[in-house]
């Protein structure tokens, strides 16, 4: 059964700290993966995009990683700041442009 | 600025209503699609749109129907509400694969 599973669920880290996301995944064929921020009571906005033949793509404080192999994938932010509050959602794309399988996210509080 | 916009941002209504889900992009694009998000779970397509009067079945299409009469509107109607239809709903476009969401529709049926 294709799953994406995020951890940890939700994660609360002081202001000006790093922090990891995973995510694993069983999705196969696999075509590419995102990762999005949802803001609470907005859409989700992509962050980054990579292929299966990619290992990092970054987006200002935001590098995410890929590894194929294990099926692996994290989200890194550097120097948290308070705008980083949101949910983080992996998307693995699989065999078809319309199969996208989401995992549920992790909920990030970044504190003062 | 790209925009894909729900018609309403809170909606209540009772069960066994018909409901409409409206939702508008100014984008030109192809495709659209209608998510709902339960908390706990990853987004779950509904329905989506890959041209105009075309649609397709998502992943949990059961007590909802779609209208696509114009490319840069997609309506989601819940043809006669229940309780279990309770949840945040996202509209998304892109010219292949979901690109640009909404900022939702949070339902609510009484």
């Amino acid at each position: 059964k294709n799953q994406v599973e995020q951890s940890p669920q939700s994660l609360i880290i002081l202001e000006g700290k790093n922090c990891t996301l995973q995510c694993n995944y069983t999705v196969s064929p696999f075509s590419n993966l995102r990762w999005y921020k949802q803001d609470t009571g907005r859409g989700p906005v992509s962050l980054t995009i990579m292929t299966f033949s990619e290992n990092t793509k970054s987006n200002g404080r935001y590098t995410a990683t890929l590894d194929a192999d294990t099926k692996q994938s994290s989200l890194h932010i550097t120097a948290s700041q308070l705008s980083d509050s949101a949910s983080y959602i992996c998307v693995v794309i699989g065999r078809s442009n319309y199969q996208l399988i989401w995992g549920a996210g992790t909920k990030l509080i970044i504190k003062p | 600025d790209v925009k894909v916009t729900q018609s309403s941002r809170y909606l209540v209504k009772r069960t066994g209503e018909k409901v409409f889900l409206e939702c508008v992009q100014d984008m030109d694009h192809e495709n659209m699609f209608w998510y709902r998000q339960d908390p706990g779970l990853g987004l779950r397509l509904i329905y989506f749109s890959y041209d105009v009067k075309m649609k397709e079945k998502g992943d949990i299409p059961e007590g909802y129907s779609v209208s696509r009469e114009k490319k840069e509107r997609f309506s989601l109607i819940l043809e006669s509400a229940s309780t279990n239809q309770t949840s945040m709903y996202l509209c998304a476009s892109g010219t292949d694969q979901p690109q640009h969401f909404g900022d939702g529709t949070r339902l609510s049926i009484l």
